[in-house]
């Protein structure tokens, strides 16, 4: 079936660099895409999301993009700190049914 | 705002109890809850989603007596693994969606209870 995969399944990233963090989706149907953040325990929380009908959004020190045309969602993290260490996930809206489906996820790791 | 609770965070058991964990938004109204299950080091999975009045949909190969959802209230779900067995052992999560806010608004996450069948 259809889901939503990312192309690194982990990323190191010296502090105070900018991360970006890729993620593939395949259904074409998807209008609205999420971002999480989840740390050790604990569930996911929301970072930034993005309707189908924008190509980019931003937040403090954030930023989504979307491409439609390749499907592909990327979430961009500014001066990058070690409290961003955590697995990233992408979620997409599914149409109709709304309900949100994750991504395999990206660890986040930070360099001092 | 938007604050989901869950409770327990963590129970142990052993092979053949029932299991109940409650998934309640505190300070909005939810018509809607997501039960999702997250094994170590994957992605959450999408168990059913729990419907205020009315039956929950249960997504493929999720046993719907197994697990059983109730969904009584605007404000309570609870996901109830019946007969559990070690193999039920994960990390099961509810979200929910404000219904004030409208549609395309993400789900807020509970904190997630860590089951372990003995």
């Amino acid at each position: 079936g259809e889901n939503v995969g990312l192309h690194l399944p982990t990323l190191s990233v010296q502090e105070g660099d900018n991360s970006i963090i890729n993620c593939a989706y395949s259904n074409s149907a998807s209008d609205y895409f999420i971002w999480y953040k989840q740390e050790s325990g604990k569930g996911p929380q929301f970072i930034i999301d993005i309707r189908s009908n924008m190509d980019k959004r931003q937040g403090q020190r954030v930023t989504v993009l979307l491409n439609k045309t390749v499907k592909h969602l990327s979430l961009q993290i500014a001066a990058t700190q070690p409290g961003d260490s955590a697995v990233y996930f992408c979620a997409e809206n599914m149409g109709s049914a709304s309900k949100i489906i994750f991504g395999s996820g990206t660890r986040l790791s930070i360099r001092p | 705002g938007a604050v989901v609770s869950q409770h327990p965070s963590w129970v142990i058991c052993k092979s053949g109890t029932s299991v109940k964990i409650e998934c309640r938004s505190l300070d909005f109204q939810a018509t809607t809850m997501f039960w999702y299950r997250q094994f170590p080091k994957q992605s959450l999975m999408l168990m059913a989603t729990s419907n205020e009045g009315s039956k929950a949909t249960y997504e493929q190969g999720v046993e719907k007596d197994k697990f059983l959802i109730n969904h009584a209230s605007l404000t309570l779900s609870t996901l109830t693994v019946t007969s559990a067995h070690p193999e039920d052992s994960s990390f099961y999560i509810c979200s929910a969606r404000d219904l004030g806010r409208g549609p395309n608004q993400p789900q807020h996450f509970g904190d997630g209870t860590r089951l372990s069948i003995l």
